[in-house]
């Protein structure tokens, strides 16, 4: 059971580039979220979704888009990438939302340096 | 302001030796308490989740405590193993919308 595989682990890139942070998993969860992991500070939610089709925002998420197409799938789209988008991005799911007492299964990350 | 707040920010202790983890919290109204662990390059995962009725929760050597009152709540190793070098995290939800409220962590470092 692979649980929730993020891809890819490192990337650069120069400012102003676009690209997709891909999240799978395979626990056929509805609540899938995506945080971003910045030093000294806790997870900050930048997108989530309670199921196909249905998306929302979380506490920070200027510069980022998402789409929830399958069960599956949460990829994270950054639009034109700055330098204070260099961070540690986690992908989570978990089988119903926070207001359930279930944990978040997390992915092993990517980590994103913008030059 | 909903906040979480951990101590130590850091610990060093010897392979064997007993210590705990520190969470304070202002999140209001409270739903449950999640401690967290997270090795050097990896995402959490989960060790404990404690609703506002549960005062003690096991997981092998971790136990979490959870005053409600007092809005705190602790984290004790038993027996540190090297494999508990790691960060801890305390995640408390608040109760109206749910939101996640992250604590920035304790970094642990176990020497043999």
């Amino acid at each position: 059971n692979a649980g929730v595989t993020q891809t890819p682990k490192f990337q650069v890139l120069k400012t102003g580039q676009s690209m997709t942070l891909q999240c799978a998993q395979d626990m056929n969860h509805e609540y899938m979220s995506w945080y971003r992991q910045d030093p000294g500070m806790g997870l900050r939610l930048i997108h989530y979704s309670v199921g196909a089709g249905i998306t929302d925002q979380g506490e920070v998420p200027n510069g980022y888009n998402v789409s929830r197409s399958t069960t599956e799938d949460f990829p994270l789209r950054l639009l034109s990438a700055a330098p204070s988008q260099t961070s540690v991005y986690f992908c989570a799911s978990q089988e119903q939302g926070p207001y359930s007492n279930q944990p978040q299964h997390f992915g092993d990350g990517t980590r994103l340096s913008i030059l | 302001k909903n906040q979480v707040e951990q101590s130590p920010q850091s610990l060093i202790i010897l392979e064997g030796k007993n210590c705990t983890l520190q969470c304070n919290y202002t999140v209001s109204p409270f739903s449950n308490l999640r401690w967290y662990k997270q090795d050097t390059g990896r995402g959490p995962v989960s060790l404990t989740i404690m609703t506002f009725s549960e005062n003690t929760k096991s997981n092998g050597r971790y136990t979490a405590t959870l005053d409600a009152d007092t809005k705190q709540s602790s984290l004790h190793i038993t027996a540190s193993q090297l494999s508990d070098s790691a960060s801890y995290i305390c995640v408390v939800s608040e109760g109206s919308n749910y939101q996640l409220i992250w604590g920035a962590g304790t970094k642990l470092i176990i020497k043999p």
